[in-house]
């Protein structure tokens, strides 16, 4: 069955500079690839979504990349601010008729 | 678009009894779905309805979880006969878009069973 990896450990980043977060998974690539943003107590927010035929999406300080050969995605934040610091989500969806599958999120922790 | 709106925002119940949670989505979207979130860990998908029908139930739900929403508004989830092990965050997310594409979450429902 399809996994998603994430990194467990927490990723400490300081002002400034680029945040890269990491969505390995296994067996097939997936239809889409989805990252969200999670406060503590708060459900996720949708950032942005990625198909299977894209390389690389924008969204204002966000960047997310597609990599089907490595089974990566990669979700980039530059200029990083301390109100950036969360758990990001990567989401997949092996179908468009399939419910998602989710990482486990990986902690952002943005130094002032 | 006030948003999507799940009450309560905490539930503390003693193991065997009954819960029900509410979920409000926003108002015009048609996809309503139920998560289950433990701490450290991603939603796990539990149900999902479009407008009134429940067209997919996961077959890790027990038959103790059930789900309706009637007049393809407003949704709840009842837990019946709580387990400690029920107790995690109880999350609830509409869409307009394609299936499980842009979820709008709600704040959930923290359920702590004793």
């Amino acid at each position: 069955s399809q996994k998603i990896e994430q990194n467990s450990e927490a990723l400490n980043i300081q002002e400034g500079k680029t945040a890269t977060l990491t969505c390995n998974y296994t067996n097939y690539s997936p239809a889409y690839l989805q990252w969200y943003r999670q406060d503590p107590g708060r459900g996720p927010v949708f950032l942005l979504l990625i198909r299977e035929n894209e390389k690389e999406k924008r969204k204002e300080r966000l960047k997310v990349t597609f990599d089907t050969t490595l089974k990566q995605s990669l979700f980039h934040i530059t200029a990083s601010q301390p109100a950036d610091s969360a758990t990001y989500l990567c989401a997949l969806a092996m179908d468009s008729n399939d419910q998602l599958i989710w990482g486990a999120g990986t902690k952002l922790i943005i130094k002032p | 678009d006030t948003g999507v709106s799940q009450n309560p925002r905490h539930k503390i119940t003693k193991r065997g009894q009954n819960v029900t949670f509410r979920c409000d989505p926003i108002s015009e979207h048609n996809r309503l779905y139920w998560y289950r979130q433990t701490l450290g860990q991603g939603p796990e998908f539990l149900t999902y309805f479009q407008n009134e029908a429940q067209l997919e139930k996961s077959r890790l739900l027990s038959d103790r979880f059930s789900a309706e929403r009637p007049k393809g508004s407003f949704s709840t989830l009842e837990i019946q006969r709580t387990e400690q092990g029920d107790s995690a965050m109880y999350l609830c997310a509409s869409s307009l878009d394609a299936l499980n594409e842009k979820l709008f979450f709600g704040s959930g429902t923290q359920l702590s069973v004793l």
